[in-house]
Formats: C-alpha cells, structure tokens, sequence
C-alpha cells in the first residue's frame, strides 16, 4: 500500500538552512514532489524528482532521494521568513493521482 | 494560460444540510481532475478523480460524491453533512503525459464548517 509520512513541524532561524525529511512506502514511485501550502492557500508545486535521480538541485532548493531506505528529504538553503508554510511530500505510482503526506510545517524565526 | 477556479472560498453549513462546490478550469482541454480534502492538521486526502466528461472514481467511501458535467467542470456534493465532513477542499488539475512529471496545478480551495 501507499504511505507517506512527515514530521509535524520545524523551526529554523532566518539564514540557516532547513531540511524537510518524508517516508514512503511505495517502492514503485516513478516521481516524488514537494509542494508548498501558504496559509489559506492552496498548493504549489516547488520541485520533484525522477526516481532514478539521487539528487537534485535548483537555487536555494536541494532534494535527496535515498530509494533504498524510501527517504526524500528537501533542503532550503538560507531560509527566509517568506519560507514560512506548510510543505507536502508527495508520490506518484502506478496511479494518476498523487498519495500526499500530513505536511510539515516550517516556521522561520526572523 | 490555464486558471483553476473554486467557489464558494468558506462556507458555513449546519449538520444534514446539502453541500455543492464547483471547480471549473480554463484554459486546458480534456484535463484529469481531483478533489482532495484537508482535515485541520492533517494532510490531503484524495476525495475522487475523473479522467473524463462521467468518469468518476472515488477512492474513500463516505457520504460524498462528485459528478463532472463538463469537460472542465468538477462538482463535489453531499445529500446531509456531517460534523466530521468539515476541512478544507482543494479542487486539482493536471494534463496526463507519458514520461514527464505531471504536475497537478491546485485550486484556491473551499473552507466548509459544518456545525
């Protein structure tokens, strides 16, 4: 079946990085993604990543994808206060919708 | 460009009453779509998908239902609301390509109370 899990929530200082870690169980995913939830808002997708990448890097954005242990993991680099909002992990299989996790959100102390 | 439209954006409603929110997108043609549901501090869950004009999945079994009388027109009803259907819905789209990423393109979504 598809699971996908996230820590609740994660509190960083303006400047420092933030890294957002999800489980999944579904080892047939062909695409992992991260969206993006400001509040009241709905969803933006800020990157994902093919399964048959490890990494992949765009600007502030860092994404590790660990297959053998099913850990995805985006890292901000220097994160702002507009950081702050709720991140969704999320994978595609076999179906065309996606399984999201619960979210975590991030907070950034100025 | 493509626009995702979602009205009404809250609605308050008691406990029994009918339920109706509309999702309409512009700018596509022949697009999947979703409607997910966001329960205060959890994540989405996907409510139904539709792949075309009267194709409807449901993937939970509830007191929901969804019906696409358009090609880019999704509507999400319930006959009495419960307490428990109370969270935030998002309407999504996507176009379906072999081989690339799919991005699913989400609406403003619909807070609904129900009290």
């Amino acid at each position: 079946g598809e699971d996908v899990e996230q820590s609740l929530f994660l509190s960083v200082r303006e400047g420092d990085s933030s890294v957002i870690n999800c489980t999944y169980t579904d080892s047939s995913s062909t695409y992992l993604y991260w969206y993006k939830q400001e509040p009241g808002a709905g969803l933006q997708l800020l990157t994902y990543i093919f399964s048959n990448m490890d990494m992949k890097q765009d600007q502030r954005l860092t994404v590790l994808l660990n297959k053998k242990d099913k850990h995805l993991s985006l890292r901000i680099a220097d994160t702002q206060t507009g950081d702050s909002a709720i991140y969704f992990c999320a994978e595609r299989t076999g179906r065309r919708a996606l399984t999201f996790g619960s979210g975590t959100r991030l907070q950034v102390q100025p | 460009s493509q626009t995702i439209h979602q009205w009404p954006a809250t609605l308050v409603q008691p406990v029994g009453s009918p339920l109706s929110l509309e999702c309409t997108v512009e700018g596509t043609s022949n697009p999947n779509l979703y409607w997910y549901r966001q329960a205060a501090g959890r994540g989405l869950q996907l409510l139904f998908y539709s792949v075309g004009i009267g194709q409807i999945s449901s993937e939970v079994p509830q007191n929901l239902s969804a019906s696409r009388p358009q090609d880019r027109q999704f509507i999400l009803s319930s006959k009495k609301l419960l307490l428990s259907d109370s969270g935030f819905y998002l309407c999504a789209w996507s176009q379906e390509r072999e081989g690339t990423y799919n991005e699913q393109f989400f609406g403003p979504g619909t807070r609904l109370t129900v009290l």
